[in-house]
């Protein structure tokens, strides 16, 4: 079976710019999770859905992010005006279960604002 | 809210030493407990978990830790270090009991592994 499959892996922009980060959860997982990863702040949970539903997005640091599932298999994060603070490793995550903790990760989205 | 401290960001051992990282956490439930190791530009992958049935906890490559109640560690532990074992590796406590919690991962700022020959 094919993994978590996030696009792109890097992407440069300027500041200002608006960023769409993508990612296809495994098939049969009901669970997505947006997660950021930055040297100051460790791994951060952005928000997580449970069958295309929003479930807890208090983790989203401010309006100028915003996560949608419009469907099982497809999930963005969008980032508008981008800014160099928003410059970090964004990861997606699914998981078949609501108890197992198992998550599995994709590669990450490297983004860069300049 | 749960949350874990992993002390010391960066160890390294001698290929065939011990392997012992630290992990304390904080909790007002019994926790779930998990082990994730990250691979340099790969995303983060399950090592084990504890989820209050047995202890001593074993998980994939010859990693495994204990839960340990009255020190409120975690800690990983393997016999013997391999070169193929240099990674960040990082605890993770979640929310269990809430719904969909158990799924809610914290993690711990990461502990990067390195292994010399």
């Amino acid at each position: 079976d094919a993994g978590v499959i996030q696009s792109p892996r890097h992407e440069v922009t300027e500041m200002g710019q608006e960023v769409t980060l993508r990612c296809k959860p495994i098939s049969g997982h009901d669970y997505l999770f947006w997660y950021r990863q930055t040297m100051m702040r460790g791994l951060e949970l952005l928000i997580y859905f449970n069958n295309n539903v929003p479930i807890d997005d208090s983790g989203m640091p401010e309006d100028r992010f915003s996560a949608k599932m419009p469907n099982a298999s497809f999930s963005t994060l969008k980032i508008q005006p981008s800014e160099p603070r928003d410059s970090a490793v964004y990861f997606c995550a699914s998981s078949r279960d609501r108890d197992s903790g198992e998550l599995f990760f994709g590669e990450g989205s490297r983004l860069t604002v300049l | 809210a749960q949350s874990v401290t992993q002390l010391g960001s960066h160890v390294s051992v001698s290929e065939g030493a011990l392997v012992l990282l630290r992990c304390n956490y904080s909790s007002s439930v019994p926790p779930y407990l998990f082990w994730y190791v990250q691979y340099p530009n790969q995303g983060l992958q399950l090592l084990l978990k504890y989820t209050s049935a047995a202890t001593l906890v074993k998980g994939i490559n010859g990693f495994e830790a204990e839960f340990k109640k009255s020190e409120t560690s975690f800690h990983l532990t393997k016999p013997s270090a391999h070169m193929s074992d240099a990674a960040e590796y990082f605890c993770a406590v979640s929310d269990q009991g809430l719904t969909g919690g158990g799924n809610k991962l914290t993690f711990g700022t990461g502990t990067q592994l390195k292994v010399e020959l």
